[in-house]
Parts: structure tokens; sequence; C-alpha cells
């Protein structure tokens, strides 16, 4: 069984720029919830996708925005980005039976210069 | 809206003391309770969980007593080890029309001397 994987490990873009941070859910796994971790926090949820639709999003404006994709892999966009916005990027997916437990990946360092 | 509190840290124990990290929630409804344990530079592990009152989950030797009537889910081990040092987080997933959105505490840095 394949867990959660996301790429790249490690981001640096400067400010104005725009990222896309991608990750493959657990095999089995049709939901994807994205969450962004500030140094000494915790994980903030942004959204989730259930079945390529957004299923709950949070507290984040509107150039955070995701897609995910027939096979249940998913996209996390960050359009002009600001300093704030390093952090570290996690993805967690969760399946049919479980949909209450949240598998997550290694993260991706993402750095604002 | 729901909610998680845990205790500050960073928590400092030697090796073989015995834990306890608190945790106490506010959530509407009957949420399912998760400790997870994040090591440096890695990402969150499921460490276990409970879905519902009187429910313990156990794991590694570490436990947690799902505890309705005072809305609480420490985290306890008998016996810490120097590998058992990361940050711990406690955490709720309630359904919300049909979707599991989980609440995060700000997390407990754990610190385990030889």
């Amino acid at each position: 069984e394949t867990g959660v994987t996301q790429s790249p490990t490690h981001l640096i873009k400067t400010r104005g720029q725009q990222v896309t941070l991608r990750c493959s859910s657990q095999s089995g796994h049709n939901t994807v919830s994205w969450y962004q971790q500030a140094l000494g926090q915790g994980p903030q949820f942004i959204f989730q996708y259930y079945r390529e639709e957004e299923n709950g999003r949070g507290n984040f404006p509107p150039r955070f925005s995701g897609l995910q994709f027939p096979n249940y892999s998913s996209e996390l966009n960050v359009n002009a980005l600001e300093l704030d916005d390093s952090a570290l990027y996690l993805c967690a997916s969760s399946g049919p039976g479980q949909a209450d437990t949240q598998y997550f990946g290694p993260g991706t360092r993402l750095t604002v210069l | 809206g729901d909610s998680v509190t845990q205790m500050e840290g960073p928590v400092t124990l030697s090796e073989e003391a015995f834990l306890t990290i608190n945790c106490t929630y506010t959530a509407t409804g009957y949420p399912s309770l998760f400790w997870y344990v994040q090591y440096p530079g890695e990402g969150l592990q499921l460490l276990l969980k409970a879905t519902k009152a009187d429910d313990k989950g156990s794991n590694k030797g570490f436990e947690a007593t799902y505890r309705k009537e005072t809305t609480s889910f420490h985290l306890e081990k008998g016996s810490v080890q120097v590998s058992d040092s990361a940050v711990y987080f406690c955490a709720l997933t309630a359904s919300s029309g049909g979707s599991y959105i989980p609440t995060f505490g700000r997390g407990t840095s754990l610190i385990v001397h030889p």
C-alpha cells in the first residue's frame, strides 16, 4: 500500500510569483485535504476535495486554489506569493470506511523571499 | 466552532519518566479524537485515535481515553524514550454535512533526555 506522497520536497520562490504543489493520495483514498503549517504552529486547514469537488474550505484567500484529478491526486496553487506564505504545506488523504482519519504526506517546504 | 487546547510545551523529561500531555476540546456533536506525532522535518503521523466516549486508543506504548464528561483526551506513556522526542498534536474530526474537517491543537513539544 503506497502512502501519501508530495512534490517537490523544497521550493524557493520570490514574492509575487505563483507556485503549484502536488500530492498523490494513499491507495484507495478519495478525499484530499491541504494544510499550511507555519513554524511552531499546528496545521491550518486550507481546503478539502472529495471526488474532484471542493468539499470544505478554511480561512484562506482565493489566491489559494486547488484541483483534484480523477485518480484522486491533487494540486495546490498559490498565486501572488507573499512572504507570510512561507511554511510547510501538508497534504492528507482519507478514504471510505475511515473518512474521519487523515493520513499525511511528508510535506513541501515553501520559502518565499 | 470546534477547538482543541493542548498544554504548552516544551515538556522536558528524563528517559523512562511518565508522560502526560493534556488535551481538551470543544465540539458540537460526537467528534472522533486523535493524537498525531511530528518528527523534525517530517509530516504528521497518526499515533492513535478514539471514536466514541470511553474508548481507549493505544499505540507504541502511548494511550489516550476519550472522556466525554470532561471533554478531554490526554496522552500518556508509562516510560518515555529519547526516540519519543517530537511534537505531539491533538485533533478532532466532526462530521459536517457529510465531510470531515479536522481541527488541530497547536502542538506540544516533547524533549526526552538520556
